[in-house]
């Protein structure tokens, strides 16, 4: 069964690096989104992508983060410049959309700033 | 009022017991619930998918939405120590692309 793979599991950072947190939705979906859960808190939508171009962001989307889908199967997340409060794990999810909202999420990955 | 409660748990139930889970939100433009189970540290897993109001089975899991009273459930038969999770409702109100809400989530234990 076709799944949503991300890359690193867990990444460590230094306060003010940059990182790039990989994803490969599942090959026939056309929407991409990130979401991201503090430890303890609820899962927060960061961002939609269809069409290579951001649909829709929330206000935890700011100058600092970007998204991008270099090639046909990937889907990145950069954070430019890391503060302590990043530190959470963040989610990539797929869904085929043509009136279906099935999202399917990724194992996630860690991130830890330091 | 948040956009979505749930009751964070945990609850602890026999094997075999049958388990309810809800959420109640207050946003009326919802229309896709959806159900997740989350093991610890890891991706949100979904369970089941609705429209709109009324019921949907599949195996040991009933969906139920309630539209008029703005109020989901989830109920699971026949409990496994296996279904011992973190389980999160999730809603939306369009179908492409929009993004999910999820309530906090509920610790469900399963004992033997």
């Amino acid at each position: 069964e076709p799944e949503v793979t991300q890359t690193p599991s867990h990444q460590v950072t230094q306060m003010g690096q940059e990182v790039i947190l990989r994803c490969v939705p599942i090959s026939n979906h056309l929407y991409f989104y990130w979401y991201r859960q503090i430890l303890g808190q609820k899962v927060e939508f960061l961002v939609s992508f269809y069409n290579n171009e951001i649909s829709e962001k929330s206000e935890i989307f700011d100058d600092q983060f970007s998204v991008e889908r270099p090639d046909g199967s990937n889907f990145t997340l950069k954070i430019r410049s890391t503060k302590l409060e990043d530190s959470a794990m963040y989610f990539c999810a797929s869904s085929r959309g043509q009136g279906r909202n099935e999202q399917f999420f990724g194992p996630g990955t860690r991130l830890t700033v330091l | 009022q948040k956009e979505v409660e749930q009751d964070p748990g945990p609850l602890s139930v026999p094997e075999g017991a049958i388990v309810s889970l809800n959420c109640t939100y207050s946003n009326s433009a919802f229309q896709y619930f959806m159900w997740y189970r989350q093991y610890s540290r890891k991706g949100p897993e979904l369970l089941m998918y609705t429209y709109s109001s009324g019921n949907k089975e599949d195996g040991r899991f009933t969906a139920q939405v309630d539209k008029s009273s703005k109020y989901i459930s989830l109920f699971i038969r026949d409990s496994q120590p296996s279904d011992s999770a973190t389980y999160l409702c999730a809603m939306s109100a369009k179908s492409n692309t929009d993004k999910l809400i999820f309530g906090t989530g509920t610790r469900l234990q399963v004992f033997p």
